[in-house]
């Protein structure tokens, strides 16, 4: 079966510091994987996602990710966080096999940057 | 580009009243689709999903069901809402990687 865990509920970190939100995935098949960001009363918004290549994927607002295989993890990073990047982020993965295109999602990580 | 609506916004409904949401994609064609629910401002619930017009495929036994009656317009709907059926809904599509999100509905049932 299929699953994604994202362990920390909350992250916080100071403006202008790195940050990291963490996730780790399980699926019978090669992933296809991805992160998410959602704003209060919003719908979720694409950051970005790996399928294949590069294991470093760069995405929107400054927003990266490594894919690390022999750990299942796939950690969201920025080299430095700001206000705006509060938000509460979601981490999914896909089987490539899987022709529904479902995705399984994480419990989702509240990043709280302070000023 | 690729847009995708749902209406209403908010919606305020009693016990046991019906529902119908609705969702509807512009700019693609034969998009798969997704209806989730999310509770509490967290983790998301996939509760339909379609691959084609007719084609339904339920993930959670529930009060609700779901309905493509064209190719890109998904409905959710309820006979008689349940106080659990309280949530922010949201309707999303796929082509082939990612999905897209809507900007949801907000639903309380009181």
């Amino acid at each position: 079966a299929q699953s994604v865990a994202q362990p920390e509920d909350q992250v916080n970190v100071a403006e202008g510091n790195p940050l990291t939100v963490k996730c780790t995935y399980s699926v019978s098949g090669n992933p296809y994987l991805f992160w998410y960001v959602q704003y209060p009363n919003r719908g979720l918004q694409f950051l970005l996602k790996y399928i294949t290549g590069d294991n470093l994927v760069k995405g929107s607002y400054g927003f990266e990710a490594e894919f690390n295989k022999s750990q299942t993890s796939f950690h969201l990073k920025k080299p430095s966080a700001l206000v705006s990047d509060s938000a509460l982020y979601f981490c999914a993965v896909r089987d490539m096999r899987d022709s529904s295109y479902k995705l399984i999602f994480g419990s989702g990580t509240r990043l709280l940057v302070r000023p | 580009s690729q847009t995708i609506h749902q209406w209403p916004a908010t919606l305020v409904q009693p016990v046991g009243s019906p529902l119908s949401l609705e969702c509807t994609v512009e700019g693609t064609s034969n998009p798969n689709l997704y209806w989730y629910r999310q509770a509490a401002g967290r983790g998301l619930q996939l509760l339909f999903y379609s691959v084609g017009i007719g084609q339904i495929s339920s993930e959670v036994p529930q009060n609700l069901s779901a309905s493509r009656p064209q190719d890109r317009q998904f409905i959710l709907s309820s006979k008689k809402l349940l106080l659990s059926d309280s949530g922010f809904y949201l309707c999303a599509w796929s082509a082939e990687y990612e999905q897209f999100f809507g900007p949801g509905t907000r639903l309380t049932v009181l």
